[in-house]
């Protein structure tokens, strides 16, 4: 069926180095991308999204790229701190109402 | 900033009990969504509601109801808990107008199911 993943589970990062999370789907009729960060005993929290008639997307200290060729999509976090140690999900909304499809997380970890 | 509240943050319940989870947002918000969130399977959604009194399936609606009487609160039920539903449970609620993306999350319920 038709999904959203992540290619690792987990990402060891070097406090003040950049990190990238990496996210495939596979549905072409998805219009609408979301990242999630969601920490230790809290509910996710919207980090940053991006429609798809966009390549790139930058926020504070995160960018988010899509790749609709390869159906691909990325959040960059730069210079990782210990406060970014958390969950990270993508999302997909696939057609008009408003569900959202998630993946299955990544937990990233910072390494002081 | 929006505020969705869950009415537990750990519940522990027997196998055929009916469980009631109960959620509730400030922010006036028409859609409202509940899911169960289980080590590495993500966010999975078992209803949403667009507006007060509807409601429509999810990806996992089986073993659960949900009632929506008032705009701003939105109850899971379990008619008969069963240990397969040990779980996270995410409230989450979004105004029509958000993109069709942006869901603000409650803080959770774990349940679990003895």
């Amino acid at each position: 069926g038709e999904s959203v993943g992540l290619h690792l589970p987990t990402l060891s990062v070097q406090e003040g180095d950049n990190s990238i999370i990496n996210c495939a789907y596979s549905n072409s009729a998805s219009d609408y991308f979301i990242w999630y960060k969601q920490e230790s005993g809290k509910g996710p929290q919207f980090i940053i999204d991006i429609r798809s008639n966009m390549d790139k997307r930058q926020g504070q200290r995160v960018t988010v790229l899509l790749n609709k060729t390869v159906k691909h999509l990325s959040l960059q976090i730069a210079a990782t701190q210990p406060g970014d140690s958390a969950v990270y999900f993508c999302a997909e909304n696939r057609g008009s109402d408003y569900k959202l499809s998630f993946g299955a997380g990544t937990t990233v970890t910072v390494r002081a | 900033d929006v505020k969705v509240t869950q009415s537990s943050r750990y519940l522990v319940k027997r196998t055929g009990e009916k469980v009631f989870l109960e959620c509730v947002q400030d922010m006036d918000h028409e859609n409202m969504f509940w899911y169960r969130q289980d080590p590495g399977l993500g966010l999975r959604l078992i209803y949403f509601s667009y507006d007060v009194k509807m409601k429509e399936k999810g990806d996992i609606p089986e073993g659960y109801s949900v009632s929506r009487e008032k705009k701003e609160r939105f109850s899971l039920i379990l008619e008969s808990a069963s240990t397969n539903q040990t779980s996270m449970y995410l409230c989450a609620s979004s105004p029509p107008a958000s993109g069709r993306g942006e869901q603000y999350f409650g803080p959770g319920t774990r349940l679990t199911v003895t």
